[in-house]
């Protein structure tokens, strides 16, 4: 199956910083998605993006088909923005797709 | 408001008896999907079902069953025959095929 590698596995920035979540992938895929786990469980989906930029406020998505990652932007962090950041990715439908073991965020007000 | 409803938020059972987590969508979504979380880890899918009346294996469906009598629920049975079966269960769903994949608050289940 294709391998998923995000990074850092782990992220401590003060509240107001930028960071980029990387996301590298194995094989071509027509499926990619980001999603932020908060402290409490809640699975949030941010982001549909197989290819190209997508921008929503202050987070923003680039995959990069073509060389295999996506990134994910966060700008001016707060302090909500903590938790989890997933990306999911596969060749098909969303049976398809497999979760990377994502990147922690911590935002220190 | 639309959304995925799963309830109970928090489940404790006896090892050797099996539970029951429900899961549901008004949404109008006809694919929902199962999957479970463990600490420190990505989500692995145990069943999904695209369609009412069908449904299908995931990657980690041994020891779990499922049904899909209505389009807006997909309840989850933890049986017996689970060797782990504490863990984080969240259920989703989506329009079906490539497109956002939505998820409920989740279900954390103990089993001692």
């Amino acid at each position: 199956g294709i391998q998923v590698e995000q990074s850092p596995p782990d992220l401590i920035l003060q509240e107001g910083a930028n960071s980029t979540l990387r996301c590298n992938f194995s094989d071509s895929v027509n499926n990619l998605q980001w999603f932020h786990q908060n402290p409490w469980g809640q699975l949030i989906n941010l982001f549909y993006i197989p290819s190209g930029t997508k921008q929503n406020g202050r987070l923003s998505a680039t995959t990069v088909a073509t060389e295999r990652y996506s990134l994910l932007y966060i700008s001016s962090s707060q302090t909500t923005d903590s938790g989890v950041y997933f990306c999911a990715l596969g060749r098909g439908g969303n049976e398809k797709l497999t979760f990377g073991t994502g990147t922690r965020l911590t935002i220190i007000p | 408001d639309g959304g995925i409803t799963q309830s109970p938020k928090y489940l404790f059972r006896k090892e050797g008896q099996n539970v029951t987590l429900s899961c549901e969508q008004n949404l109008n979504h006809d694919a929902m999907y199962w999957y479970r979380q463990d600490p420190g880890q990505g989500l692995r899918l145990i069943y999904y079902s695209q369609i009412v009346n069908d449904f299908q294996k995931g990657d980690i469906a041994e020891g779990y069953s499922v049904s899909r009598e209505k389009k807006e629920s997909f309840p989850l049975t933890v049986t017996s025959a689970q060797k782990n079966p504490t863990a984080f269960y969240l259920c989703a769903s989506s329009m079906g095929g490539e497109s956002p994949l939505h998820f409920g608050n989740g279900t954390r289940l103990t089993v001692t």
